[in-house]
């Protein structure tokens, strides 16, 4: 299985701040025939189920603010929030989905210094 | 607009079978681009994976090795859903049990989930 850690496991960041969480997998999921990494970003706030943010690593979900960037390749990615807002208070996750099993980070939860 | 809308009971027995329903609207469960999937979240698992069924000419089902033994995803294409068998539970299967979208071709994630629902195994 492939294993996704994140770092950290929690941040506190002040509001129009940045905010930096990072993920790593254990093998790379960067498929060859079409160079894209199959990482995804979600981020889940309580009694609700995960958002998709981002997927193929870089690539804005539709309705995703712009405040939000992914970036990385390989084994090594990166979610961004360029300006803190309150309303991005919430536990954020990494997905691989190179292959099944599809796995997760252990999640970073993000609040407001 | 997909949605996906979860039934089933909150509360099992140990050794009894879990069963949820995740009923589609917007999608087909015959996509031959999409796969449907079920996944739980715990404080002691995390998220995680527990299996899907597609099809592309026919149904494909995968399973996550933890719990291969014990479950059972079906499409049911009459009513476009699916659900989950999960047998022989434990109090280690409470979780929220969510269904979910994704579509390895198209490179997609999980774009649509269900609300969720917790299922407490407990006598």
């Amino acid at each position: 299985d492939i294993v996704m850690t994140q770092s950290p496991d929690s941040l506190a960041v002040s509001l129009g701040e940045r905010a930096t969480i990072n993920c790593r997998s254990s093998q790379s999921v960067l498929y060859s025939s079409n160079n894209k990494n199959y990482l995804a970003w979600y981020q889940q706030k309580p009694g609700q189920p995960p958002k998709l943010l981002i997927y193929w690593a870089s690539s804005r979900e539709s309705g995703v603010p712009d405040r939000f960037s992914g970036s990385g390749s390989g084994t090594d990615f990166t979610l961004t929030i360029s300006s803190l807002q309150a309303e991005d208070v919430a536990v954020y996750y990494c997905q691989q989905y190179y292959r099944t099993p599809y796995t997760f980070g252990q999640g970073t939860r993000l609040e407001i210094k | 607009q997909v949605q996906l809308q979860q039934s089933g009971p909150g509360l099992v027995k140990p050794s009894q079978t879990l069963s949820l329903t995740c009923a589609i609207s917007g999608d087909s469960v015959s996509s031959n681009t999409a796969a449907w999937n079920w996944i739980r979240q715990s404080p002691s698992r995390g998220l995680e994976w527990l299996g899907r069924t597609y099809y592309r000419s026919k149904w494909y089902n995968e399973y996550a090795v933890a719990v291969k033994s014990r479950i059972t995803i079906n499409p049911d294409t009459s009513k476009n859903q699916f659900s989950l068998q999960l047998n022989s539970v434990t109090p280690e299967d409470t979780a929220v049990y969510f269904c979910a979208r994704n579509s390895h071709s198209e490179g997609r994630p999980f774009d649509y989930w269900g609300q969720g629902i917790l299922v407490t195994v407990s006598s």
